[in-house]
């Protein structure tokens, strides 16, 4: 099955600079990669997506960038708020297979003032 | 999001007990899931069900089970035979089958052993 390692697992930074989380998934059949930001006690949300058929996607100050060859996909944060301290997940999966998200182990994110 | 529905917030259980945690959804989504969080685990699949009657086991399914009579509930049962079970449980939903559409998660339930 997919295995998806998640670094690093906490990263502090301060506000204003830019946040890279880096994840590697292992089956090269994985087409779909989300990402997701869980507050303390809260459920994760969704913050940006991207499919294989494309290299890189931005919102605003979210980028994620995708490189299928080496399986590496990462999440580049700029302009960091203290508002962006969280827990970040990043996922893989084969969409038609019942799109079973196999998850990271997560990063926490601190954005100190 | 605020679509997807789990209770209890909190629960305790008592050792030898088997409790049911509660997932609803009015999305009218096909398919759904339930994750296990654990501190530093990330989120483990446990079951998910793509269509109703119809389930399969995820990754950690030993001690749980899970039934799917309709297509808005996808109640999850921690069974006594679950020797770890304190954790936080979330329950998430998709629209299509055969897609790669966003999965949304329920608020969660925090389950205690005591």
């Amino acid at each position: 099955g997919e295995n998806v390692e998640q670094h690093p697992s906490t990263l502090s930074v301060q506000e204003g600079d830019s946040a890279v989380i880096k994840c590697t998934y292992s089956d090269s059949a994985s087409n779909y990669f989300p990402w997701y930001k869980q507050e303390l006690g809260k459920r994760p949300q969704l913050i940006i997506d991207i499919r294989s058929n494309v290299g890189e996607k931005k919102d605003q100050r979210i980028a994620v960038t995708l490189n299928k060859t080496a399986k590496h996909f990462s999440l580049h944060i700029t302009e960091t708020q203290p508002e962006d301290s969280a827990v970040y997940f990043c996922a893989a999966t084969v969409t038609g297979g019942g799109n079973k998200l196999t998850f990271g182990t997560g990063t926490q994110l601190k954005v100190e003032l | 999001d605020g679509g997807i529905t789990q209770s209890p917030k909190y629960l305790f259980r008592k050792e030898g007990q088997n409790v049911t945690l509660s997932c609803e959804q009015n999305l009218n989504h096909d398919a759904m899931y339930w994750y296990r969080q654990d501190p530093g685990q990330g989120l483990r699949l446990i079951y998910y069900s793509q269509i109703v009657n119809d389930f399969q086991k995820g990754d950690i399914a030993e001690g749980y089970s899970v039934s799917r009579e309709k297509k808005e509930s996808f109640p999850l049962t921690v069974t006594s035979a679950q020797k770890n079970p304190t954790a936080f449980y979330l329950c998430a939903s998709r629209l299509r089958r055969n897609s790669g559409n966003t999965i949304y998660f329920g608020e969660g339930s925090w389950l205690t052993v005591v």
